[in-house]
Protein backbone atom coordinates (compact mmCIF):
# COMPACT_ATOMS: atom_id res chain seq x y z
CA UNK A 1 0.00 0.00 0.00
CA UNK A 2 0.64 3.50 -0.76
CA UNK A 3 1.38 5.43 2.66
CA UNK A 4 3.40 6.97 5.31
CA UNK A 5 4.45 4.10 7.75
CA UNK A 6 5.60 4.65 11.40
CA UNK A 7 7.18 2.32 13.59
CA UNK A 8 6.51 1.73 16.56
CA UNK A 9 2.77 2.35 17.03
CA UNK A 10 3.43 2.40 20.93
CA UNK A 11 6.04 3.12 22.95
CA UNK A 12 6.11 3.18 26.85
CA UNK A 13 9.73 3.59 28.22
CA UNK A 14 11.29 5.36 30.86
CA UNK A 15 12.58 8.31 31.76
CA UNK A 16 16.41 8.94 30.73
CA UNK A 17 16.39 6.56 28.11
CA UNK A 18 16.89 7.23 24.33
CA UNK A 19 14.61 5.83 21.48
CA UNK A 20 14.26 6.19 17.73
CA UNK A 21 10.71 6.64 16.00
CA UNK A 22 10.78 5.46 12.05
CA UNK A 23 9.14 6.92 9.38
CA UNK A 24 8.97 5.46 5.81
CA UNK A 25 6.97 6.97 3.15
CA UNK A 26 6.61 5.41 -0.72
CA UNK A 27 4.94 8.28 -2.33
CA UNK A 28 8.10 9.54 -3.64
CA UNK A 29 7.33 12.91 -1.68
CA UNK A 30 10.12 15.12 -1.36
CA UNK A 31 9.15 17.18 2.34
CA UNK A 32 9.02 14.84 5.18
CA UNK A 33 7.42 16.20 8.77
CA UNK A 34 7.23 15.60 12.17
CA UNK A 35 4.58 17.04 14.24
CA UNK A 36 3.77 16.48 18.16
CA UNK A 37 0.39 16.05 19.46
CA UNK A 38 0.15 17.01 23.32
CA UNK A 39 -2.24 15.59 25.85
CA UNK A 40 -4.63 18.95 24.65
CA UNK A 41 -4.38 17.73 21.07
CA UNK A 42 -2.51 20.77 20.13
CA UNK A 43 -0.59 19.36 16.89
CA UNK A 44 2.70 21.34 16.42
CA UNK A 45 5.66 21.19 13.85
CA UNK A 46 9.05 20.04 14.75
CA UNK A 47 10.77 19.73 11.99
CA UNK A 48 11.02 19.71 8.27
CA UNK A 49 13.37 17.98 5.78
CA UNK A 50 13.39 18.13 2.02
CA UNK A 51 15.21 15.76 -0.15
CA UNK A 52 17.64 15.32 3.25
CA UNK A 53 18.17 18.96 3.95
CA UNK A 54 16.80 20.00 7.28
CA UNK A 55 14.41 23.18 6.04
CA UNK A 56 12.40 23.77 9.40
CA UNK A 57 13.91 23.33 12.58
CA UNK A 58 11.08 24.76 15.19
CA UNK A 59 11.62 25.82 19.18
CA UNK A 60 12.49 22.16 20.11
CA UNK A 61 14.94 20.69 22.40
CA UNK A 62 18.27 19.08 21.47
CA UNK A 63 17.20 15.87 22.76
CA UNK A 64 15.12 15.54 19.68
CA UNK A 65 16.95 15.14 16.77
CA UNK A 66 15.59 14.18 13.23
CA UNK A 67 17.97 12.24 10.67
CA UNK A 68 17.19 11.58 7.23
CA UNK A 69 19.14 8.55 5.55
CA UNK A 70 17.49 9.55 2.07
CA UNK A 71 14.18 11.53 1.03
CA UNK A 72 11.88 8.59 2.01
CA UNK A 73 12.87 8.62 5.58
CA UNK A 74 12.58 10.30 8.45
CA UNK A 75 13.36 9.38 11.63
CA UNK A 76 13.61 10.85 15.41
CA UNK A 77 15.94 9.93 17.98
CA UNK A 78 14.99 11.65 21.02
CA UNK A 79 17.64 11.09 24.33
CA UNK A 80 17.08 11.31 27.99
CA UNK A 81 13.58 11.08 27.54
CA UNK A 82 11.63 13.17 30.05
CA UNK A 83 7.83 12.64 31.28
CA UNK A 84 7.08 16.29 28.74
CA UNK A 85 8.02 14.03 25.98
CA UNK A 86 4.88 11.61 26.10
CA UNK A 87 2.97 12.76 23.31
CA UNK A 88 1.64 11.36 19.79
CA UNK A 89 4.56 11.80 17.12
CA UNK A 90 2.77 12.33 13.41
CA UNK A 91 5.36 11.87 10.18
CA UNK A 92 4.07 13.59 7.70
CA UNK A 93 5.29 13.90 3.90
CA UNK A 94 4.22 16.47 0.75
CA UNK A 95 4.69 16.30 -2.67
CA UNK A 96 6.73 18.66 -4.58
CA UNK A 97 3.93 21.42 -5.83
CA UNK A 98 2.37 21.25 -3.03
CA UNK A 99 -1.12 19.34 -2.08
CA UNK A 100 -2.14 18.05 0.54
CA UNK A 101 0.10 16.40 3.55
CA UNK A 102 -0.31 12.68 4.07
CA UNK A 103 -0.04 11.64 7.65
CA UNK A 104 1.16 8.09 9.22
CA UNK A 105 -1.09 6.92 11.96
CA UNK A 106 1.10 8.21 14.83
CA UNK A 107 3.24 6.84 17.75
CA UNK A 108 2.33 7.36 20.81
CA UNK A 109 4.93 7.94 23.36
CA UNK A 110 4.67 7.04 27.35
CA UNK A 111 7.53 8.14 29.29
CA UNK A 112 6.79 6.82 32.54
CA UNK B 1 1.43 32.26 8.80
CA UNK B 2 -2.03 33.83 8.83
CA UNK B 3 -4.48 32.91 11.85
CA UNK B 4 -7.80 31.08 11.65
CA UNK B 5 -10.84 31.43 14.07
CA UNK B 6 -13.38 28.41 14.14
CA UNK B 7 -16.29 27.72 16.52
CA UNK B 8 -15.07 25.22 18.77
CA UNK B 9 -17.82 22.49 18.13
CA UNK B 10 -21.06 21.81 16.09
CA UNK B 11 -23.53 19.57 15.73
CA UNK B 12 -24.72 18.07 12.43
CA UNK B 13 -27.55 15.28 11.78
CA UNK B 14 -26.71 12.37 9.83
CA UNK B 15 -27.37 12.98 5.96
CA UNK B 16 -27.72 16.64 6.13
CA UNK B 17 -24.91 18.86 4.98
CA UNK B 18 -22.41 20.06 7.04
CA UNK B 19 -21.39 23.56 7.14
CA UNK B 20 -18.03 24.47 9.45
CA UNK B 21 -17.37 28.40 8.81
CA UNK B 22 -13.66 29.52 9.24
CA UNK B 23 -12.70 33.08 9.59
CA UNK B 24 -8.85 34.19 8.36
CA UNK B 25 -8.89 38.19 8.19
CA UNK B 26 -5.46 38.63 8.37
CA UNK B 27 -4.52 35.95 5.05
CA UNK B 28 -1.94 37.33 2.45
CA UNK B 29 -2.63 37.39 -1.06
CA UNK B 30 -0.04 34.11 -1.66
CA UNK B 31 -1.16 31.61 1.17
CA UNK B 32 -3.75 29.00 0.39
CA UNK B 33 -7.03 27.58 2.68
CA UNK B 34 -6.05 24.01 3.99
CA UNK B 35 -8.49 21.83 5.80
CA UNK B 36 -7.72 18.74 7.60
CA UNK B 37 -9.46 16.53 9.81
CA UNK B 38 -8.93 14.12 12.27
CA UNK B 39 -11.04 11.45 13.33
CA UNK B 40 -10.01 10.19 16.85
CA UNK B 41 -6.69 8.99 17.34
CA UNK B 42 -5.81 8.57 13.69
CA UNK B 43 -3.60 10.94 11.57
CA UNK B 44 -4.77 14.27 10.48
CA UNK B 45 -6.27 13.33 6.90
CA UNK B 46 -6.22 15.89 4.11
CA UNK B 47 -9.72 17.14 2.87
CA UNK B 48 -9.38 20.00 0.36
CA UNK B 49 -7.49 23.52 0.05
CA UNK B 50 -8.62 26.36 -2.51
CA UNK B 51 -6.40 30.08 -3.09
CA UNK B 52 -9.22 32.14 -4.29
CA UNK B 53 -12.05 29.89 -6.71
CA UNK B 54 -14.20 27.39 -5.24
CA UNK B 55 -12.99 23.80 -4.94
CA UNK B 56 -14.53 20.64 -4.56
CA UNK B 57 -13.95 16.98 -4.68
CA UNK B 58 -15.00 13.92 -3.67
CA UNK B 59 -14.76 14.88 0.24
CA UNK B 60 -16.48 18.26 0.28
CA UNK B 61 -16.64 21.59 -1.18
CA UNK B 62 -15.31 24.67 -0.53
CA UNK B 63 -16.42 28.05 -0.78
CA UNK B 64 -14.03 31.26 -0.35
CA UNK B 65 -15.24 34.72 0.06
CA UNK B 66 -14.44 37.51 -2.50
CA UNK B 67 -12.31 39.22 0.01
CA UNK B 68 -10.81 35.92 1.07
CA UNK B 69 -11.09 36.52 4.69
CA UNK B 70 -13.57 33.54 5.20
CA UNK B 71 -14.69 30.41 3.97
CA UNK B 72 -16.75 27.74 4.46
CA UNK B 73 -16.09 23.77 4.13
CA UNK B 74 -19.33 22.11 3.05
CA UNK B 75 -20.00 18.04 3.80
CA UNK B 76 -22.71 17.43 1.58
CA UNK B 77 -24.02 14.99 3.39
CA UNK B 78 -22.48 14.06 6.06
CA UNK B 79 -22.40 10.64 7.90
CA UNK B 80 -21.73 9.15 11.05
CA UNK B 81 -17.56 8.58 10.06
CA UNK B 82 -17.40 12.13 9.28
CA UNK B 83 -17.31 13.10 12.81
CA UNK B 84 -14.54 14.43 13.38
CA UNK B 85 -11.88 17.82 14.54
CA UNK B 86 -11.58 19.43 11.58
CA UNK B 87 -9.05 22.36 10.89
CA UNK B 88 -8.99 25.66 8.80
CA UNK B 89 -5.25 26.70 8.30
CA UNK B 90 -3.93 28.79 6.14
CA UNK B 91 -0.48 28.49 4.17
CA UNK B 92 2.09 29.39 1.67
CA UNK B 93 2.35 26.60 -0.80
CA UNK B 94 5.26 24.42 -1.70
CA UNK B 95 7.74 26.58 -2.63
CA UNK B 96 7.23 29.29 0.18
CA UNK B 97 9.99 30.00 2.61
CA UNK B 98 7.93 28.37 5.36
CA UNK B 99 8.15 25.24 3.13
CA UNK B 100 4.45 24.42 3.22
CA UNK B 101 4.45 24.49 7.26
CA UNK B 102 1.08 24.17 8.70
CA UNK B 103 -0.07 25.62 12.48
CA UNK B 104 -2.90 23.56 13.61
CA UNK B 105 -5.10 25.55 15.68
CA UNK B 106 -8.03 24.09 18.31
CA UNK B 107 -9.86 23.19 15.01
CA UNK B 108 -13.70 22.52 14.99
CA UNK B 109 -15.14 19.39 16.94
CA UNK B 110 -18.20 18.20 14.37
CA UNK B 111 -20.27 15.53 15.87
CA UNK B 112 -22.76 13.56 13.56
CA UNK B 113 -25.68 11.82 15.17
CA UNK B 114 -28.46 10.02 13.87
Amino acid sequence: DTAVSQTPKYLVTQMGNDKSIKCEQNLGHDTMYWYKQDSKKFLKIMFSYNNKELIINETVPNRFSPKSPDKAHLNLHINSLELGDSAVYFCASRPRGGTGYTFGSGTRLTVV
Amino acid sequence: DAKTTQPPSMDCAEGRAANLPCNHSTISGNEYVYWYRQIHSQGPQYIIHGLKNNETNEMASLIITEDRKSSTLILPHATLRDTAVYYCIVSLNAGGTSYGKLTFGQGTILTVHP
